[in-house]
């Protein structure tokens, strides 16, 4: 079964530049997450897809970040302009289904590669 | 606030150590704990918790979930230089617009020695 792609791997942008992540999921996974992870500390949920409808986008800052899901596959992050402080790593996770009623494989998340994002 | 506290914070030992990994949280509405292993970039999955007391174990790891006092542990016996890696512990939240929402505590840093 193939993982969670992602691209590019890393990223070097001048800050008030525009930067975009890809993101295809594992297939069949209906839940989709993007996870900013800044250097010493864990990931941090930015937004979380549910095929192609936002399910929580409580800590994307949405002045500067934009994600979608078109076709409830891929996805797309954006950010636009960036700052020093966007500087971390971008995590796609995706995952089989968020209606199980209680904890099962389904529930696990599975990560993907990353991109490494260097604003200067 | 969903918090999720890890300790500690890093940790060296030396190859044949058994080390333990502490994991406490404080969430509304849990429904599962997961334990990552995170090398370079992308967490690798490790277990999932759901229920108190019952031991998940692979090879030389093994987890348990305390859902009355609230945290969970992971053991690694017989320590390898290949076991050197952030250890991630997430809970994750059931219900409402936060269903699935994995919050992550910071990460313990292990390294083994040879």
């Amino acid at each position: 079964e193939a993982g969670v792609a992602q691209s590019p791997r890393y990223k070097i942008i001048e800050k008030r530049q525009s930067v975009a992540f890809w993101c295809n999921p594992i297939s069949g996974h209906a839940t989709l997450y993007w996870y900013q992870q800044i250097l010493g500390q864990g990931p941090k949920l930015l937004i979380q897809f549910q095929n192609n409808g936002v399910v929580d986008d409580s800590q994307l800052p949405k002045d500067r970040f934009s994600a979608e899901r078109l076709k409830g596959v891929d996805s797309t992050l954006k950010i636009q302009p960036a700052k020093l402080e966007d500087s971390a790593v971008y995590l796609c996770a995706s995952s089989s289904s968020a209606l199980v009623k209680s904890g099962g494989p389904s529930d696990t998340q599975y990560f993907g590669p990353g991109t490494r994002l260097t604003v200067l | 606030e969903d918090k999720v506290v890890q300790s500690p914070l890093s940790l060296v030992v030396h190859e044949g150590d058994t080390v333990t990994l502490n994991c406490s949280y404080e969430v509304t509405n849990f429904r599962s704990l997961l334990w990552y292993k995170q090398e370079k970039k992308a967490p690798t999955f490790l277990f999932m918790l759901t229920s108190s007391g019952i031991e998940k174990k692979s090879g030389r790891l093994s987890s348990i979930l305390d859902k009355k006092e609230l945290f969970s542990i992971l053991n690694i016996t017989a320590t390898q230089t290949g076991d050197s890696a952030v250890y991630l512990c997430a809970v994750r939240l059931a219900g409402g617009t936060s269903y699935g929402k994995l919050t992550f505590g910071q990460g313990t840093i292990l390294t083994v020695h040879p």
